[in-house]
């Protein structure tokens, strides 16, 4: 069965750089979330997307953006990268609501 | 403020010892999800609890749900080596779709 996918799996930026996230949803999948998980951490929710609207926001930074495009992929777009941001960020999805279902994860270290 | 507890942080035990961790939330949900997470990799999904008094079992592991005392529970039955690694639960309110973790149990079984 399709799970879902992200890109890169790794991500090394510097300080102060721009990094963006993929997340490509099993098909037929109407919602997208995202979560970031730092060292030692349980994931924190971010934003999701329902039918490409955003339709939740958790504690993500205002240097962070993201958007759900007409393929129903998900890409989280990050600047001004700090120290802070290394993290494990994943991407699920969801049918009406129902159970999520997680991708891999993306490694992003900033240095 | 919505709140997922999970004790104990750490967990230590023998081989062929039986142990059980707790989920404590703090506002009405009627959906409740235990995760496995190894390093560095993503979120395996273990069980879904939708109901109240809900139990399910597969292998070593029986997670159960009650949610009149908002409470969960995963107990671990005779454990092996293999079961090493951190257990999340998490719990879905209602109104909202986006899941709140639990500060996750980091579980090391000695041989």
């Amino acid at each position: 069965a399709a799970g879902v996918i992200q890109s890169p799996r790794h991500l090394i930026k510097e300080k102060r750089e721009t990094a963006t996230l993929k997340c490509y949803p099993i098909p037929r999948h109407d919602t997208v979330y995202w979560y970031q998980q730092g060292p030692g951490q349980d994931p924190q929710f971010l934003i999701s997307f329902y039918e490409k609207m955003q339709s939740d926001k958790g504690s993500i930074p205002d240097r962070f953006s993201a958007q759900q495009f007409s393929d129903y992929h998900s890409e989280l777009n990050m600047s001004s990268l700090e120290l802070g941001d290394s993290a494990l960020y994943f991407c699920a999805s969801s049918s009406q609501g129902g159970e999520q279902f997680f991708g891999p994860g993306t490694r992003l270290t900033v240095l | 403020e919505l709140k997922v507890e999970q004790n104990p942080l750490f967990l230590s035990m023998q081989e062929g010892k039986n142990y059980t961790i707790y989920c404590n939330y703090s506002t009405t949900s009627d959906r409740l999800y235990w995760y496995r997470q190894d390093p560095g990799k993503s979120l395996e999904s273990l069980f879904v609890l939708l109901s109240n008094g809900a139990v399910k079992q597969e292998g070593r592991l029986m997670a159960s749900l009650d949610t009149k005392a908002r409470l969960s529970t995963l107990h671990i039955t005779a454990a092996v080596h293999d079961l090493s690694a951190t257990y999340f639960c998490a719990v879905s309110f209602s109104g909202t779709y986006k899941y709140i973790f639990g500060t996750g149990t980091r579980l090391k079984v000695l041989a």
